[in-house]
């Protein structure tokens, strides 16, 4: 089977930088992918990391490890709109026949001023 | 615009009852899913379909059945076999070139059964 870990919550100031980490084990791992979901919401496509590093987009940037079976997703300069749900989710290779990606449970990001 | 609907965004049936959940896109995407998600929960993959007239099982494909009959449409019948339907029910699409990684998810439906 899948499992995939995240913290279920974490918090932070206005500001900060917040890293939300997330550890799976799979068969047939392909690549990592991370979705935000603000309340009540659609999951938004954030980023996705097939190969080992980091990849940056503008504030938020995600890493993979693959021989961690690990990777995070860090968000800089902290705004209140960040408040919401982060999900990351494994695609996994062709041969296991799954052509669909698993979810983790979700972090749930608070920011305060 | 492209995008994906979802209809209706609240939905309450009594118990017993099939009900069948809506999901259009114009977005000329080939992969569709559907998606379960309780109160502070991840998504739950219930079924998908790569092709029109093709689908396969998800997860959690117990107690519902879906339908491909045209690209842009991809609808969800929750059965009075599923034993705990209330939920947030999200469809999503994506692209052969993006592959499933980067999804495009509807608004979703809120289904309440009592």
């Amino acid at each position: 089977g899948q499992s995939l870990e995240q913290p279920s919550e974490v918090t932070a100031v206005e500001g900060a930088i917040v890293q939300i980490n997330c550890t799976y084990q799979t068969s047939g791992f392909y690549g990592l992918s991370w979705y935000q979901q603000h309340d009540g919401g659609a999951p938004t496509f954030l980023s996705y990391n097939a190969l080992d590093g980091l990849e940056e987009t503008g504030r938020f940037s995600s890493f993979l490890s693959r021989s961690d079976s690990y990777g995070y997703l860090l968000l800089q300069e902290l705004q209140m709109k960040d408040s919401a749900s982060y999900f990351c989710a494994v695609r996994q290779t062709m041969d296991t026949g799954r052509r669909a990606l698993t979810f983790g449970s979700g972090t749930r990001l608070q920011v305060q001023p | 615009d492209g995008g994906i609907t979802q209809s209706p965004k609240y939905l309450f049936r009594k118990e017993g009852q099939n009900v069948t959940l809506s999901c259009e896109q114009n977005l000329n995407h080939d992969a569709m899913y559907w998606y379960r998600q309780d109160p502070g929960q991840g998504l739950r993959l219930i079924y998908y379909s790569q092709i029109v007239n093709d689908f396969q099982k998800g997860d959690i494909a117990e107690g519902y059945s879906v339908s491909r009959e045209k690209k842009e449409s991809f609808p969800l019948t929750v059965t009075s076999a599923q034993k705990n339907p209330t939920a947030f029910y999200l469809c999503a699409s994506s692209t052969p070139r993006q592959g499933v990684y980067e999804q495009y998810f509807g608004p979703g439906t809120r289904l309440t059964v009592t």
